[in-house]
Formats: structure tokens, C-alpha cells, sequence
């Protein structure tokens, strides 16, 4: 069964700090890996977006990492800001149209001062 | 946000009653869709379209009848619908319909069956 699980659920840092979060999937066969951000009571932004020969892409303080051969992604906050409050969607592709795409649940992040 | 539009932003409906959600895109894209969104569940794929064209097949109950009038374009009529059905509604859309096309999301409609 085609799966993403994202952990942790929910994750409270300070500002000014860095976090990891977390993708393991189990899609197949993989296209791509794609992570997005979704600000309360906005729809998700696109982060990333990673193909299989690609095992890291940056977007500003925003580093993704791939590991297609343990099939886990992972996002990497770097000095957070009060702006990063959101929720974190990893979403895998495994080709064709949109219903070839698996979406986690989420990882709902707050950043507090 | 000018790019993906969508109204009302908030619906409040009893289970007899009709509504329609609307969507517009300002991008020029030929794909549009319209998602669920649970709290804690994934997003779910409702319908795709295409050029004006449905092109996935999902099993979405029959209360939910989508309508695409033109490229920029998409609705979502709601009738006799369910407690269960109140979510986040999110339309989106991509230059075409591919695996590496992005998704521009709108902000949603926010539904509350009663």
C-alpha cells in the first residue's frame, strides 16, 4: 500500500533554532518527492521538489534531503522565524497525473519567541 | 492572493441545503483540481480537470457534482450533504496535468455541516 508517514506530529522550538522533520514513505515506483509549507488558513505552498538522482535541494533556510534507497526525506529548518509556524506536507509522486500522488498528514510546526 | 481564488472562504450550510464553492485561477494553467482537507488526514484527491476535460475518476460520493466552464474556471455544487463532509475545500492548479507539474493551491473554503 502506497504511504507517507511524517513525523513528529507537531514540534514546538524556539526561535532562532533549527529542526529536522521527517518523510518515510513506501510509494512505488517513485517519481518524485515534493515538501510544502501551508500557513493557517492558506492553502500548501510548494517547497522543493526532488527527483530520484537528487538527494538535496535548497529553498533559502529550507534544505530537503532524499534517501530514495531507504525511501525517507527529511526537512531541515535552519534559524527559525516566527514565519515558519505552518504545517509541513512531504506529498510522493509516483508518476502520471495527480492521482499518482500521496499525500502525509502533515507536521505541524510553532515557532515560539 | 491574486494567483488561485476561491469563494466563500467560509460556508455554513444544513443538510438540505444547496451551495455552490467557486475557484478561479489568474495563471493561465490548463489543470485544475479540488481537494479535501480532514483535520489530521491527508489531503484527498477529489477531481482533476484537464483543458476543461475530467480526467481522473476518483470515488467521490455524488452530493459533491464538479463543473469546469473554461480553463480558468472551476465549481463545486454541494447538495444534501453530511456532518462528516465539513472540511477544508482547496482548488488548485498546474500549467498541465503531469507528475512534475506544481500545484498552486487557493486558500480554501472552510465547510461546516450542520
Amino acid at each position: 500500500k502506497n504511504q507517507v508517514e511524517q513525523s513528529p506530529q507537531s514540534l514546538i522550538i524556539l526561535e532562532g533554532k533549527n529542526c529536522t522533520l521527517q518523510c518515510n514513505y513506501t510509494v512505488s515506483p517513485f517519481s518524485n518527492l515534493r515538501w510544502y509549507k501551508q500557513d493557517t488558513g492558506r492553502g500548501p505552498v510548494s517547497l522543493t521538489i526532488m527527483t530520484f538522482s537528487e538527494n538535496t535541494k535548497s529553498n533559502g533556510r529550507y534544505t530537503a534531503t532524499l534517501d530514495a534507497d531507504t525511501k525517507q526525506s527529511s526537512l531541515h529548518i535552519t534559524a527559525s522565524q516566527l514565519s515558519d509556524s505552518a504545517s509541513y506536507i512531504c506529498v510522493v509522486s509516483r508518476g502520471g497525473g495527480a492521482d499518482g500522488l500521496t499525500f502525509g498528514k502533515g507536521t505541524h510546526l510553532i515557532i515560539q519567541p | 492572493e491574486t494567483g488561485v481564488t476561491q469563494t466563500p472562504r467560509h460556508l455554513v450550510m444544513g443538510m438540505t441545503n444547496k451551495k455552490s464553492l467557486k475557484c478561479e485561477q489568474h495563471l493561465g494553467h490548463n489543470a485544475m483540481y479540488w481537494y479535501k482537507q480532514s483535520a489530521k488526514k491527508p489531503l484527498e484527491l477529489m477531481f482533476v480537470y484537464s483543458l476543461e476535460e475530467r480526467v481522473e475518476n476518483n470515488s467521490v460520493p455524488s452530493r459533491f457534482s464538479p463543473e469546469c466552464p473554461n480553463s480558468s474556471h472551476l465549481f463545486l455544487h454541494l447538495h444534501t450533504l453530511q456532518p462528516e463532509d465539513s472540511a477544508l475545500y482547496l482548488c488548485a492548479s498546474s500549467q498541465d496535468h503531469g507528475q512534475q507539474e506544481t500545484q498552486y493551491f487557493g486558500p480554501g473554503t472552510r465547510l461546516l455541516v450542520l
